[in-house]
């Protein structure tokens, strides 16, 4: 079974500056990361996925995350934050249900939020 | 387009109370559904999952149950609450060739 490990539980930043969140997934032949957005008392929303391809993905409102296959790393950065994005981001990665691989499971990360500060 | 709705949005139920959470999806057919449940800095954990009606698999022994009685509408049940059943359930589906999940807008249960 795949594990997720996002290494920093609170990141406090300015608005406009920079951020990074990270996260590390276990190693695996075949994985699809995905980032989702959590905003208070609301469902999980996908903010952006890695499946193949391009090893850097972006989301329509600015942030983007770089699949890393030899650092196992998957970390998602703003180049300018606004108070906006102030949420829980999890990092997944999907984990086969079955032996046959026909179904796939999300194994999350336990969250990182993101405080943006005026 | 797909939507995904899941009531109550909130619930205090005492213990020994019975629970019965539902979700429905629309704009879909044959969906993989999902129930997981949220702790606080616990991440997500999932409970349940079910690839068709009367496809039940449970990830985790627990107090709770799961049902699928029609092909979109999926139930999360308990007959005797406890206190650490207690968070914030969150129901998913995902279809095909996807490997991403769609979340519903959550459950908060409060186990007094």
């Amino acid at each position: 079974a795949q594990s997720v490990t996002q290494l920093d539980s609170q990141v406090p930043v300015f608005e406009e500056a920079p951020v990074e969140l990270r996260c590390n997934y276990s190693s695996s032949v075949s994985v699809y990361l995905f980032w989702y957005v959590q905003y208070p008392n609301q469902g999980l929303q996908l903010l952006l996925k890695y499946l193949s391809g391009s090893t850097l993905v972006e989301s329509i409102n600015g942030f983007e995350a770089e699949f890393n296959k030899s650092q196992t790393s998957f970390h998602l950065r703003k180049p300018s934050v606004h108070i906006s994005d102030t949420a829980e981001y999890f990092c997944a990665v999907s984990d086969p249900l079955n032996s046959g691989g026909s179904n796939y499971k999300l194994t999350f990360g336990k969250g990182t939020l993101l405080t943006v500060n005026p | 387009s797909q939507t995904i709705h899941q009531w109550p949005a909130t619930l205090v139920q005492p213990v020994g109370s019975p629970l019965s959470l539902e979700c429905t999806v629309e704009g879909t057919s044959n969906p993989n559904l999902y129930w997981y449940r949220q702790a606080a800095g616990r991440g997500l954990q999932l409970l349940f999952y079910s690839v068709g009606i009367g496809q039940i698999s449970s990830e985790v022994p627990q107090n709770l149950s799961a049902s699928r009685p029609q092909d979109r509408q999926f139930i999360l049940s308990s007959k005797k609450l406890l206190l650490s059943d207690s968070g914030f359930y969150l129901c998913a589906w995902s279809v095909g060739a996807l490997y991403e999940q769609y979340f519903g807008p959550g459950t908060r249960l409060t186990v007094t």
